[in-house]
C-alpha cells in the first residue's frame, strides 16, 4: 500500500498569500496523483489529476506539480474561500489512499 | 448534472451488516466506474472499493473479507454491504463516480454523504 504523508498538517494564512501543501508517497505513484478540498460538512471536491491538470471549473490560482514520490499543491493568491482541507489521492496503486490532509486556516 | 444520493440506516448494531445504496440521476451507471470511500469524524478519507462497468469489482484489502459491493443498472444504483460492523465502521460513507481516461482516473462527481452509526 502506498502511504501518502502530507504536510504540514495545519497552516494559518492570510487571504492573498501563496501557499505551498506538500505530499510525499511511500513508494513512487508515477504521475498518478490528484488532490481534492473539503470544506465542514461537505463532500469532497476535485482540484487537480494527473499531477498538474486542472478540473473543470478550477481557477488558474490552483496548479499542482511534483513527480514520483514528492508532489506540491500551490495556491498562488488565497481567496477567503479556500480556507478548507486539502488531501493529496494516490491512483497508481491499489488500495487507492489518501494523505492525511492539510487544513488552511486563517491567521 | 449529474447527482448522487446516499441511503441506508444511519444506525446499525455492532456484529451486523451495513448496507446502503447510491441512487444515481443525470446520467446512466453504466459506462463508469464506481466506488464507495467513507470518513470516520475528523479523520481523512478511506477508500472503500470500486465496481466496474462490468460489474468486476476491486476492494480495500482492509475490508474484502467483510465487503460487497454490487450494481443494479435498471434502477440506476450502486450498493455496498459490510458485514459484522464494529464502532470502528461508524463514519460518513460517500459514493463517488470515477472517470478514467489514458491510465489517469479522478473522482469528479461525489454524493453528499450518508453518516452511519455503529452503536448498540
Amino acid at each position: 500500500e502506498r502511504v501518502m504523508t502530507q504536510s504540514p498538517d495545519t497552516l494559518s494564512v492570510s487571504p492573498g498569500d501563496r501557499v505551498n501543501l506538500s505530499c510525499r508517497a511511500s513508494q513512487s505513484v508515477s504521475s498518478g496523483l490528484a488532490w481534492y478540498q473539503q470544506k465542514p460538512g461537505r463532500a469532497p471536491r476535485l482540484l487537480i489529476y494527473s499531477v498538474s491538470t486542472r478540473a473543470i471549473g478550477i481557477p488558474a490560482r490552483f496548479s499542482g506539480s511534483g513527480s514520483g514520490t514528492e508532489f506540491t499543491l500551490t495556491i498562488s493568491s488565497l481567496q477567503s474561500e479556500d480556507f478548507a482541507i486539502y488531501y493529496c489521492q494516490q491512483y497508481d496503486n491499489w488500495p487507492l489512499t489518501f494523505g492525511q490532509g492539510t487544513r488552511l486556516e486563517i491567521k | 448534472q449529474v447527482q448522487l444520493q446516499e441511503s441506508g440506516p444511519g444506525l446499525v448494531k455492532p456484529s451486523e451488516t451495513l448496507s446502503l445504496t447510491c441512487t444515481v440521476s443525470g446520467d446512466s451507471i453504466s459506462p463508469y466506474y464506481w466506488s464507495w470511500l467513507r470518513q470516520a469524524a475528523g479523520k481523512g478519507l478511506e477508500w472503500i472499493g470500486r465496481i466496474h462497468p462490468t460489474g468486476d469489482t476491486v476492494y480495500n484489502p482492509s475490508l474484502k473479507s467483510r465487503l460487497t459491493m454490487s450494481k443494479e443498472t435498471s434502477k440506476n444504483q450502486i450498493s455496498l454491504k459490510l458485514t459484522s460492523v464494529t464502532a470502528a465502521d461508524t463514519a460518513v460513507y460517500y459514493c463517488a463516480r470515477e472517470t478514467q481516461v489514458s491510465g489517469q482516473r479522478w473522482f469528479d462527481f461525489w454524493g453528499h454523504g450518508t453518516l452511519v452509526t455503529v452503536s448498540s
